[in-house]
């Protein structure tokens, strides 16, 4: 079984300050995991994904994300939040490697606002 | 139990031949999505729409159609001009000012 737990709703940050939205997974087998962000009325943009390389993971817009085992994490960063950051994020973990389909469990969401 | 309907589950296409996949919510929900899913990929989306009778493409929305012509339903139909159909799609929906998704289970589309 799997399951994936963002630790916060929202998050609020002021532009220039950094972003840390949370992520905690739970997984039976090695997890592939990945970060979605989407902006209002769009769909989802993959920002970034693991999947059993390097543990810090970069991606598009200067995020990125540390893979932590012991600590089952996958907290998304970014060093100075700009306004069009302004979005809803998840968090998505699947069993399954690189050669097959897996189930997605997508985390329910965090709003991040981004105050001028 | 409210939720979204994918059918088939499994699917098997000619090469050359339209495929139509079946996406039905009950939540009333206004937005509904269509996702492909390759190995190690994770989601891509390929049309999406807010409303009825209006869509707008995703990232990767060659070789699909789509329509919405009731708020419960929103069927994906793969073309002959998609040139690798064979993947995994997922319909979601959303309601606006909720968090999170619902997922259908997803069909399983095979070019033979």
């Amino acid at each position: 079984a799997q399951s994936v737990t963002q630790l916060d709703s929202h998050v609020s940050v002021s532009e220039g300050t950094p972003v840390l939205l949370r992520c905690n997974y739970s997984s039976s087998y090695s997890p592939s995991l990945f970060w979605y962000v989407q902006h209002p009325n769009k769909g989802l943009q993959l920002l970034l994904k693991y999947t059993s390389a390097a543990t810090l993971v970069k991606g598009i817009n200067g995020f990125e994300a540390e893979f932590k085992k012991s600590e089952t994490s996958f907290h998304l960063t970014k060093p100075s939040a700009h306004m069009s950051d302004a979005a809803e994020y998840f968090c998505v973990v699947t069993d399954a490697g690189g050669t097959s389909y897996g189930k997605l469990t997508f985390g329910q969401g965090t709003i991040l606002t981004v105050h001028p | 139990d409210g939720g979204i309907t994918q059918s088939p589950k499994y699917l098997f296409r000619k090469e050359g031949q339209n495929v139509t996949l079946s996406c039905e919510q009950n939540l009333n929900h206004d937005a509904m999505y269509w996702y492909r899913q390759d190995p190690g990929q994770g989601l891509r989306l390929i049309y999406y729409s807010q409303i009825v009778n209006d869509f707008q493409k995703g990232d990767i929305a060659e070789g699909y159609s789509v329509s919405r012509e009731k708020k419960e339903s929103f069927p994906l139909t793969v073309t002959s001009a998609q040139k690798n159909p064979t993947a995994f799609y997922l319909c979601a929906s959303k309601a606006q000012g909720v968090y999170g998704y619902t997922f259908g289970s997803g069909t399983r589309l095979t070019v033979v």
